[in-house]
């Protein structure tokens, strides 16, 4: 199946830092990507869903200044928290559609603000 | 706006036996996709199944089966055989393919999951 990878798989950061997590599609041309926040034993929550070379499209609570996504090539899409809080501390994951109706996840970012 | 709810938040099921896991979900559009997925404690997401809502047929693949009711809305996992190793979060998701044909934007939603712990 398609591979996804996220970098980094963790990241530890101090407040008020800038955190960059990139997801590429290794194998494939990705249009559309989304951006998970998921809280420990919660479910995924959509973030926004990130088009290659046009601006992403926000869930209503996201703020897009503090989350700010790019999705400049058909393979790589990154989200950046800017100026990172404790509460910023989650895990992200993202996820590229396939051809039809798959979905491909990767493996998750781990982000930790102290 | 779409919904997905799955109201068992932790399920028990002895090794070998067979358990489902309830899904049910509320959408106005006619064309759209459900998918199943599995979250273990390492935290990836693994693809189990998927049923498009004009699919006639449940969907299977391998011990997993899809027990669709359309009119019902529901969507609920079956683990036949289950084994120590499906212990982990299961979550049920939709996708609205309506929405690709409308407008560009296109989402997935995913239920609050369900915790189940396979025993020996």
């Amino acid at each position: 199946g398609a591979v996804v990878s996220q970098h980094p798989s963790w990241v530890i950061c101090k407040s008020g830092t800038s955190v960059k997590i990139e997801c590429r599609s290794l194998d494939f041309q990705a249009t559309t990507m989304f951006w998970y926040r998921q809280f420990p034993k919660q479910s995924l929550m959509l973030m926004a869903t990130s088009n290659e070379g046009s601006k992403a499209t926000y869930e209503q609570g996201v703020e897009k200044d503090k989350f700010l996504i790019n999705h400049a090539s058909l393979t790589l899409s990154t989200l950046t928290v800017t100026s990172a809080h404790p509460e910023d501390s989650s895990f992200y994951i993202c996820s590229a559609l396939g051809f039809s109706y798959e979905q491909y996840f990767g493996p998750g970012t781990r982000l930790t603000v102290t | 706006a779409q919904k997905i709810t799955q109201t068992q938040p932790g399920m028990f099921v002895q090794e070998k036996e067979a358990v489902t896991l309830d899904c049910t979900y509320d959408t106005s559009d006619q064309s759209y996709g459900l998918f199943w997925y599995k979250q273990p404690s390492s935290g990836e997401m693994i693809f189990l199944i998927y049923q498009g809502s004009y699919d006639e047929q449940n969907a299977t693949e391998g011990r997993y089966s899809l027990n669709f009711q359309k009119a019902r809305k529901s969507a609920n996992l079956v683990i036949s055989a289950s084994q120590l190793g499906d212990s982990a979060m299961y979550f049920c998701a939709m996708r609205d393919l309506a929405s690709i044909m409308k407008t560009s934007y296109d989402k997935v939603i995913f239920g609050p999951g369900t915790s189940l712990s396979v025993i020996p």
